[in-house]
């Protein structure tokens, strides 16, 4: 069985502009969630949907937004680059239940200038 | 919201060593899950152990759920071993499905 995917692996963006990346899960798998990782801030979660539905959202400005599709996979859309939302961008996937496993991709690494 | 903390930091061992590496969490979790974040930052899986014991090769873990905590512990250590080990946890509660992580544990493993 695939893993999950995640495209582009790496971006360069400058300030200002907005980037747009994408999750597929697991086969089977109908909920998808994202986080960022930085050296300073760690492991942090920014949203989770389940058919096609956002159920939890982390603590981030409205810049962040995502979506889901019928067939489960995600996007996650930033708008007006800072220089801060330079960090990997990890995206897991799960059954969606409360105590399911979650399996990660291999990340997009943002990079903006 | 839930607190995990991970200790130690940062452990550095020879070759062949064991270790244990420990994650504190503040409430009562429905999933707990370690990870090894390789070299090129994907979360690799290590264990899925909300309560117990488990057993995979030289890696083992066990989570006493009713006093918040889980351990990892690593048996004759190898240099491939080296990286950051992640506890991360699913707090119980309604409008949960989110993993809240530690902040790691970096493993470094010399020859």
């Amino acid at each position: 069985k695939a893993g999950v995917t995640q495209t582009p692996r790496y971006l360069i963006k400058t300030r200002g502009q907005q980037v747009t990346l994408s999750c597929s899960p697991i086969s089977g798998h109908r909920s998808v969630s994202w986080y960022q990782q930085t050296p300073g801030q760690g492991l942090q979660f920014l949203f989770e949907y389940f058919s096609e539905t956002q159920r939890n959202k982390g603590n981030f400005p409205g810049r962040f937004s995502g979506r889901q599709f019928s067939n489960s996979r995600s996007e996650m859309n930033v708008s007006t680059l800072e220089l801060g939302d330079s960090a990997l961008y990890l995206c897991a996937s799960s059954l969606g239940q409360r105590d399911n496993e979650q399996f990660f991709g291999p990340g997009t690494r943002l990079t903006v200038l | 919201g839930i607190q995990v903390e991970q200790s130690p930091p940062d452990l550095i061992l020879q070759e062949g060593a064991n270790s244990t590496l420990r994650c504190n969490f503040s409430d009562s979790v429905n999933n707990l899950q370690w990870f090894h974040q390789n070299p090129w930052g994907q979360l690799i899986n290590l264990f899925y152990i909300p309560s117990g014991t488990k057993q995979n090769g030289r890696l083992s873990a066990t989570t006493v759920a009713t006093e918040r905590y889980s351990l990892l512990y690593i048996s004759s250590s190898q240099t491939t071993d080296s990286g950051v080990y992640f506890c991360a946890v699913e707090p119980r509660g309604a409008g949960s499905y989110q993993l809240t992580f530690g902040k790691g544990t970096k493993l470094s493993v010399i020859p």
